[in-house]
């Protein structure tokens, strides 16, 4: 456990439907990623905050996806319209933010099935 | 398009052998090599990291050997055990875009 939770764990959803998961960081730390698995594939980054700042979006997969951490602590992402390409694993992941090299520690992820 | 390339994309080996996992990149503004180990239903959790400027990093039985001007880095794995059946991921972090770029990964079973 590397004190990176997120909710849910699993989420099955129809296409179209909206779906949002939670990612609560180390408490300590200022940075916060969002990332996406698909099987058999390497974590693929989306997106980052710099506490409650976006600093980085311009990897989000599309303008159905959108992520927010309003007051620098835990962050949501949000799909809208889910397809069934969405389907995948997504990894949340934070750093101290002391320094760009600093160690990303991942949570265990929610896997999203769109059926 | 997938910056970092890893081969294989599966290994197995006995126990006590040294698999070895090859990464290569193409962006020079890389600096920084991370390895990750994902088991399954788990996160990556980092294993061993290194900056172009060393070319070998050992720790315990991970090491890391890098050739800059090849942009290759590679693992190796000293005397392996089960328990270090998983999935491996190289990466490269861009320190200008704040963000880890991954490799494919490589599944490794080792043996008993």
């Amino acid at each position: 456990d590397t004190g990176v939770s997120q909710d849910p764990r699993h989420k099955i959803t129809k296409r179209g439907q909206n779906v949002t998961f939670r990612c609560d960081p180390i408490s300590e730390h200022n940075r916060l990623y969002w990332y996406r698995q698909t099987l058999g594939q390497g974590p693929e980054f989306l997106t980052y905050f710099q506490n409650e700042a976006q600093l980085e979006k311009s990897r989000l997969l599309s303008d159905r996806f959108s992520a927010e951490r309003p007051k620098g602590s835990f962050s949501t992402l949000e799909i809208q319209r889910t397809e069934q390409g969405d389907s995948a694993m997504y990894l949340c992941a934070s750093s101290p933010g002391t320094h760009s090299y600093n160690e990303q520690f991942f949570g265990p992820g929610t896997r999203l099935t769109v059926l | 398009q997938q910056q970092v390339k890893q081969s294989p994309q599966s290994l197995i080996v006995q126990k006590g052998g040294i698999p070895i996992i090859n990464c290569a990149y193409e962006n020079t503004a890389f600096d920084y090599f991370p390895w990750y180990q994902q088991f399954p239903g788990k996160g990556p959790a980092l294993l061993i990291a290194i900056r172009p400027d060393v070319s070998e990093k050992k720790e315990g039985r991970f090491t890391i050997s890098f050739n800059k001007s090849a942009k290759q880095f590679s693992l190796h794995i000293m005397d392996s055990q089960p328990g270090d059946s998983a999935t491996y991921f190289c990466a490269a972090f861009n320190n200008a875009g704040n963000m880890l770029t991954f490799g494919g990964g490589t599944r490794l079973m080792v043996k008993p």
